[in-house]
């Protein structure tokens, strides 16, 4: 157990639909991370947030948006839902900006229908 | 741009021996760091080991070590005794150093690894 948790651990939903993935990291980490992981692919990173600031950006798309809430949880927003979003989404923590080592949460399946 | 490659998709490897899995990355960095993940059928990514760029001996966890190259951009991942367990997916990351103020990782596309008993 990395001490990361994620909910939902599934999701199913329509195309056009907009979801709200949920991240809490583990115990004193400032930074989150998002990262998409589509089928049998490695892991694309999204977006970081630290205590509570956008730090970086990857490929994420405007249809998405997260954020970092003061208590240092993160959320990412999934709108307007197409069948290629249909992945697994990780949440990673990390002690802070000088901190290398990420630890993952145990990912949110996202199944548009 | 940074980038990694994994030129083997599939490997197989009888239990008790040992197999090596090979990670390739492009970088003009002087300072990174960079990591073996393990994914096994649990999609959980589980750290197996890591390395800063500025050290010259090659990190060691137990069974796994790793062939850190940093002239030729190499860091391969060997699993000595390969075990049942050890069957997964496996990825290389890199990631900048501090000072480039970002701390994304970047990953290659994965080595499926099946241990055979």
């Amino acid at each position: 157990d990395s001490g990361v948790t994620q909910t939902p651990k599934h999701l199913i939903t329509a195309t056009g639909q907009r979801v709200t993935l949920r991240c809490s990291p583990r115990s004193g980490d400032l930074s989150v991370y998002w990262y998409q992981q589509s089928l049998d692919q490695g892991l694309q990173f999204l977006i970081q947030y630290y205590n509570g600031e956008e730090r970086a950006k990857g490929n994420i798309l405007e249809r998405f948006s997260a954020q970092q809430f003061p208590d240092l949880h993160s959320e990412l927003n999934l709108s307007s839902l197409e069948l290629g979003d249909s992945a697994l989404y990780f949440c990673a923590s990390s002690a802070g900006q000088a901190t290398y080592e990420q630890y993952f949460g145990p990912g949110t399946r996202l199944t548009v229908t | 741009a940074q980038t990694v490659t994994q030129s083997q998709p599939e490997m197989s490897v009888q239990e008790a021996e040992t197999v090596t899995l090979s990670c390739t990355y492009d970088t003009s960095e002087n300072n990174y760091y960079l990591f073996w993940y393990k994914q096994p059928p649990s999609r959980q990514m589980i750290l197996v080991i890591r390395q800063e760029a500025y050290k010259q001996q090659n990190a060691t966890e137990n069974r796994f070590s790793v062939n850190f190259q940093k002239a030729a951009k190499s860091f391969s991942l060997k699993i000595s005794d390969s075990q049942l367990g050890d069957t997964a997916m496996y990825f290389c990351a890199f990631m900048k150093g501090a000072a480039s103020g970002t701390y994304k990782y970047i990953f290659g596309t994965g080595t499926r690894l099946k241990v055979l008993a």
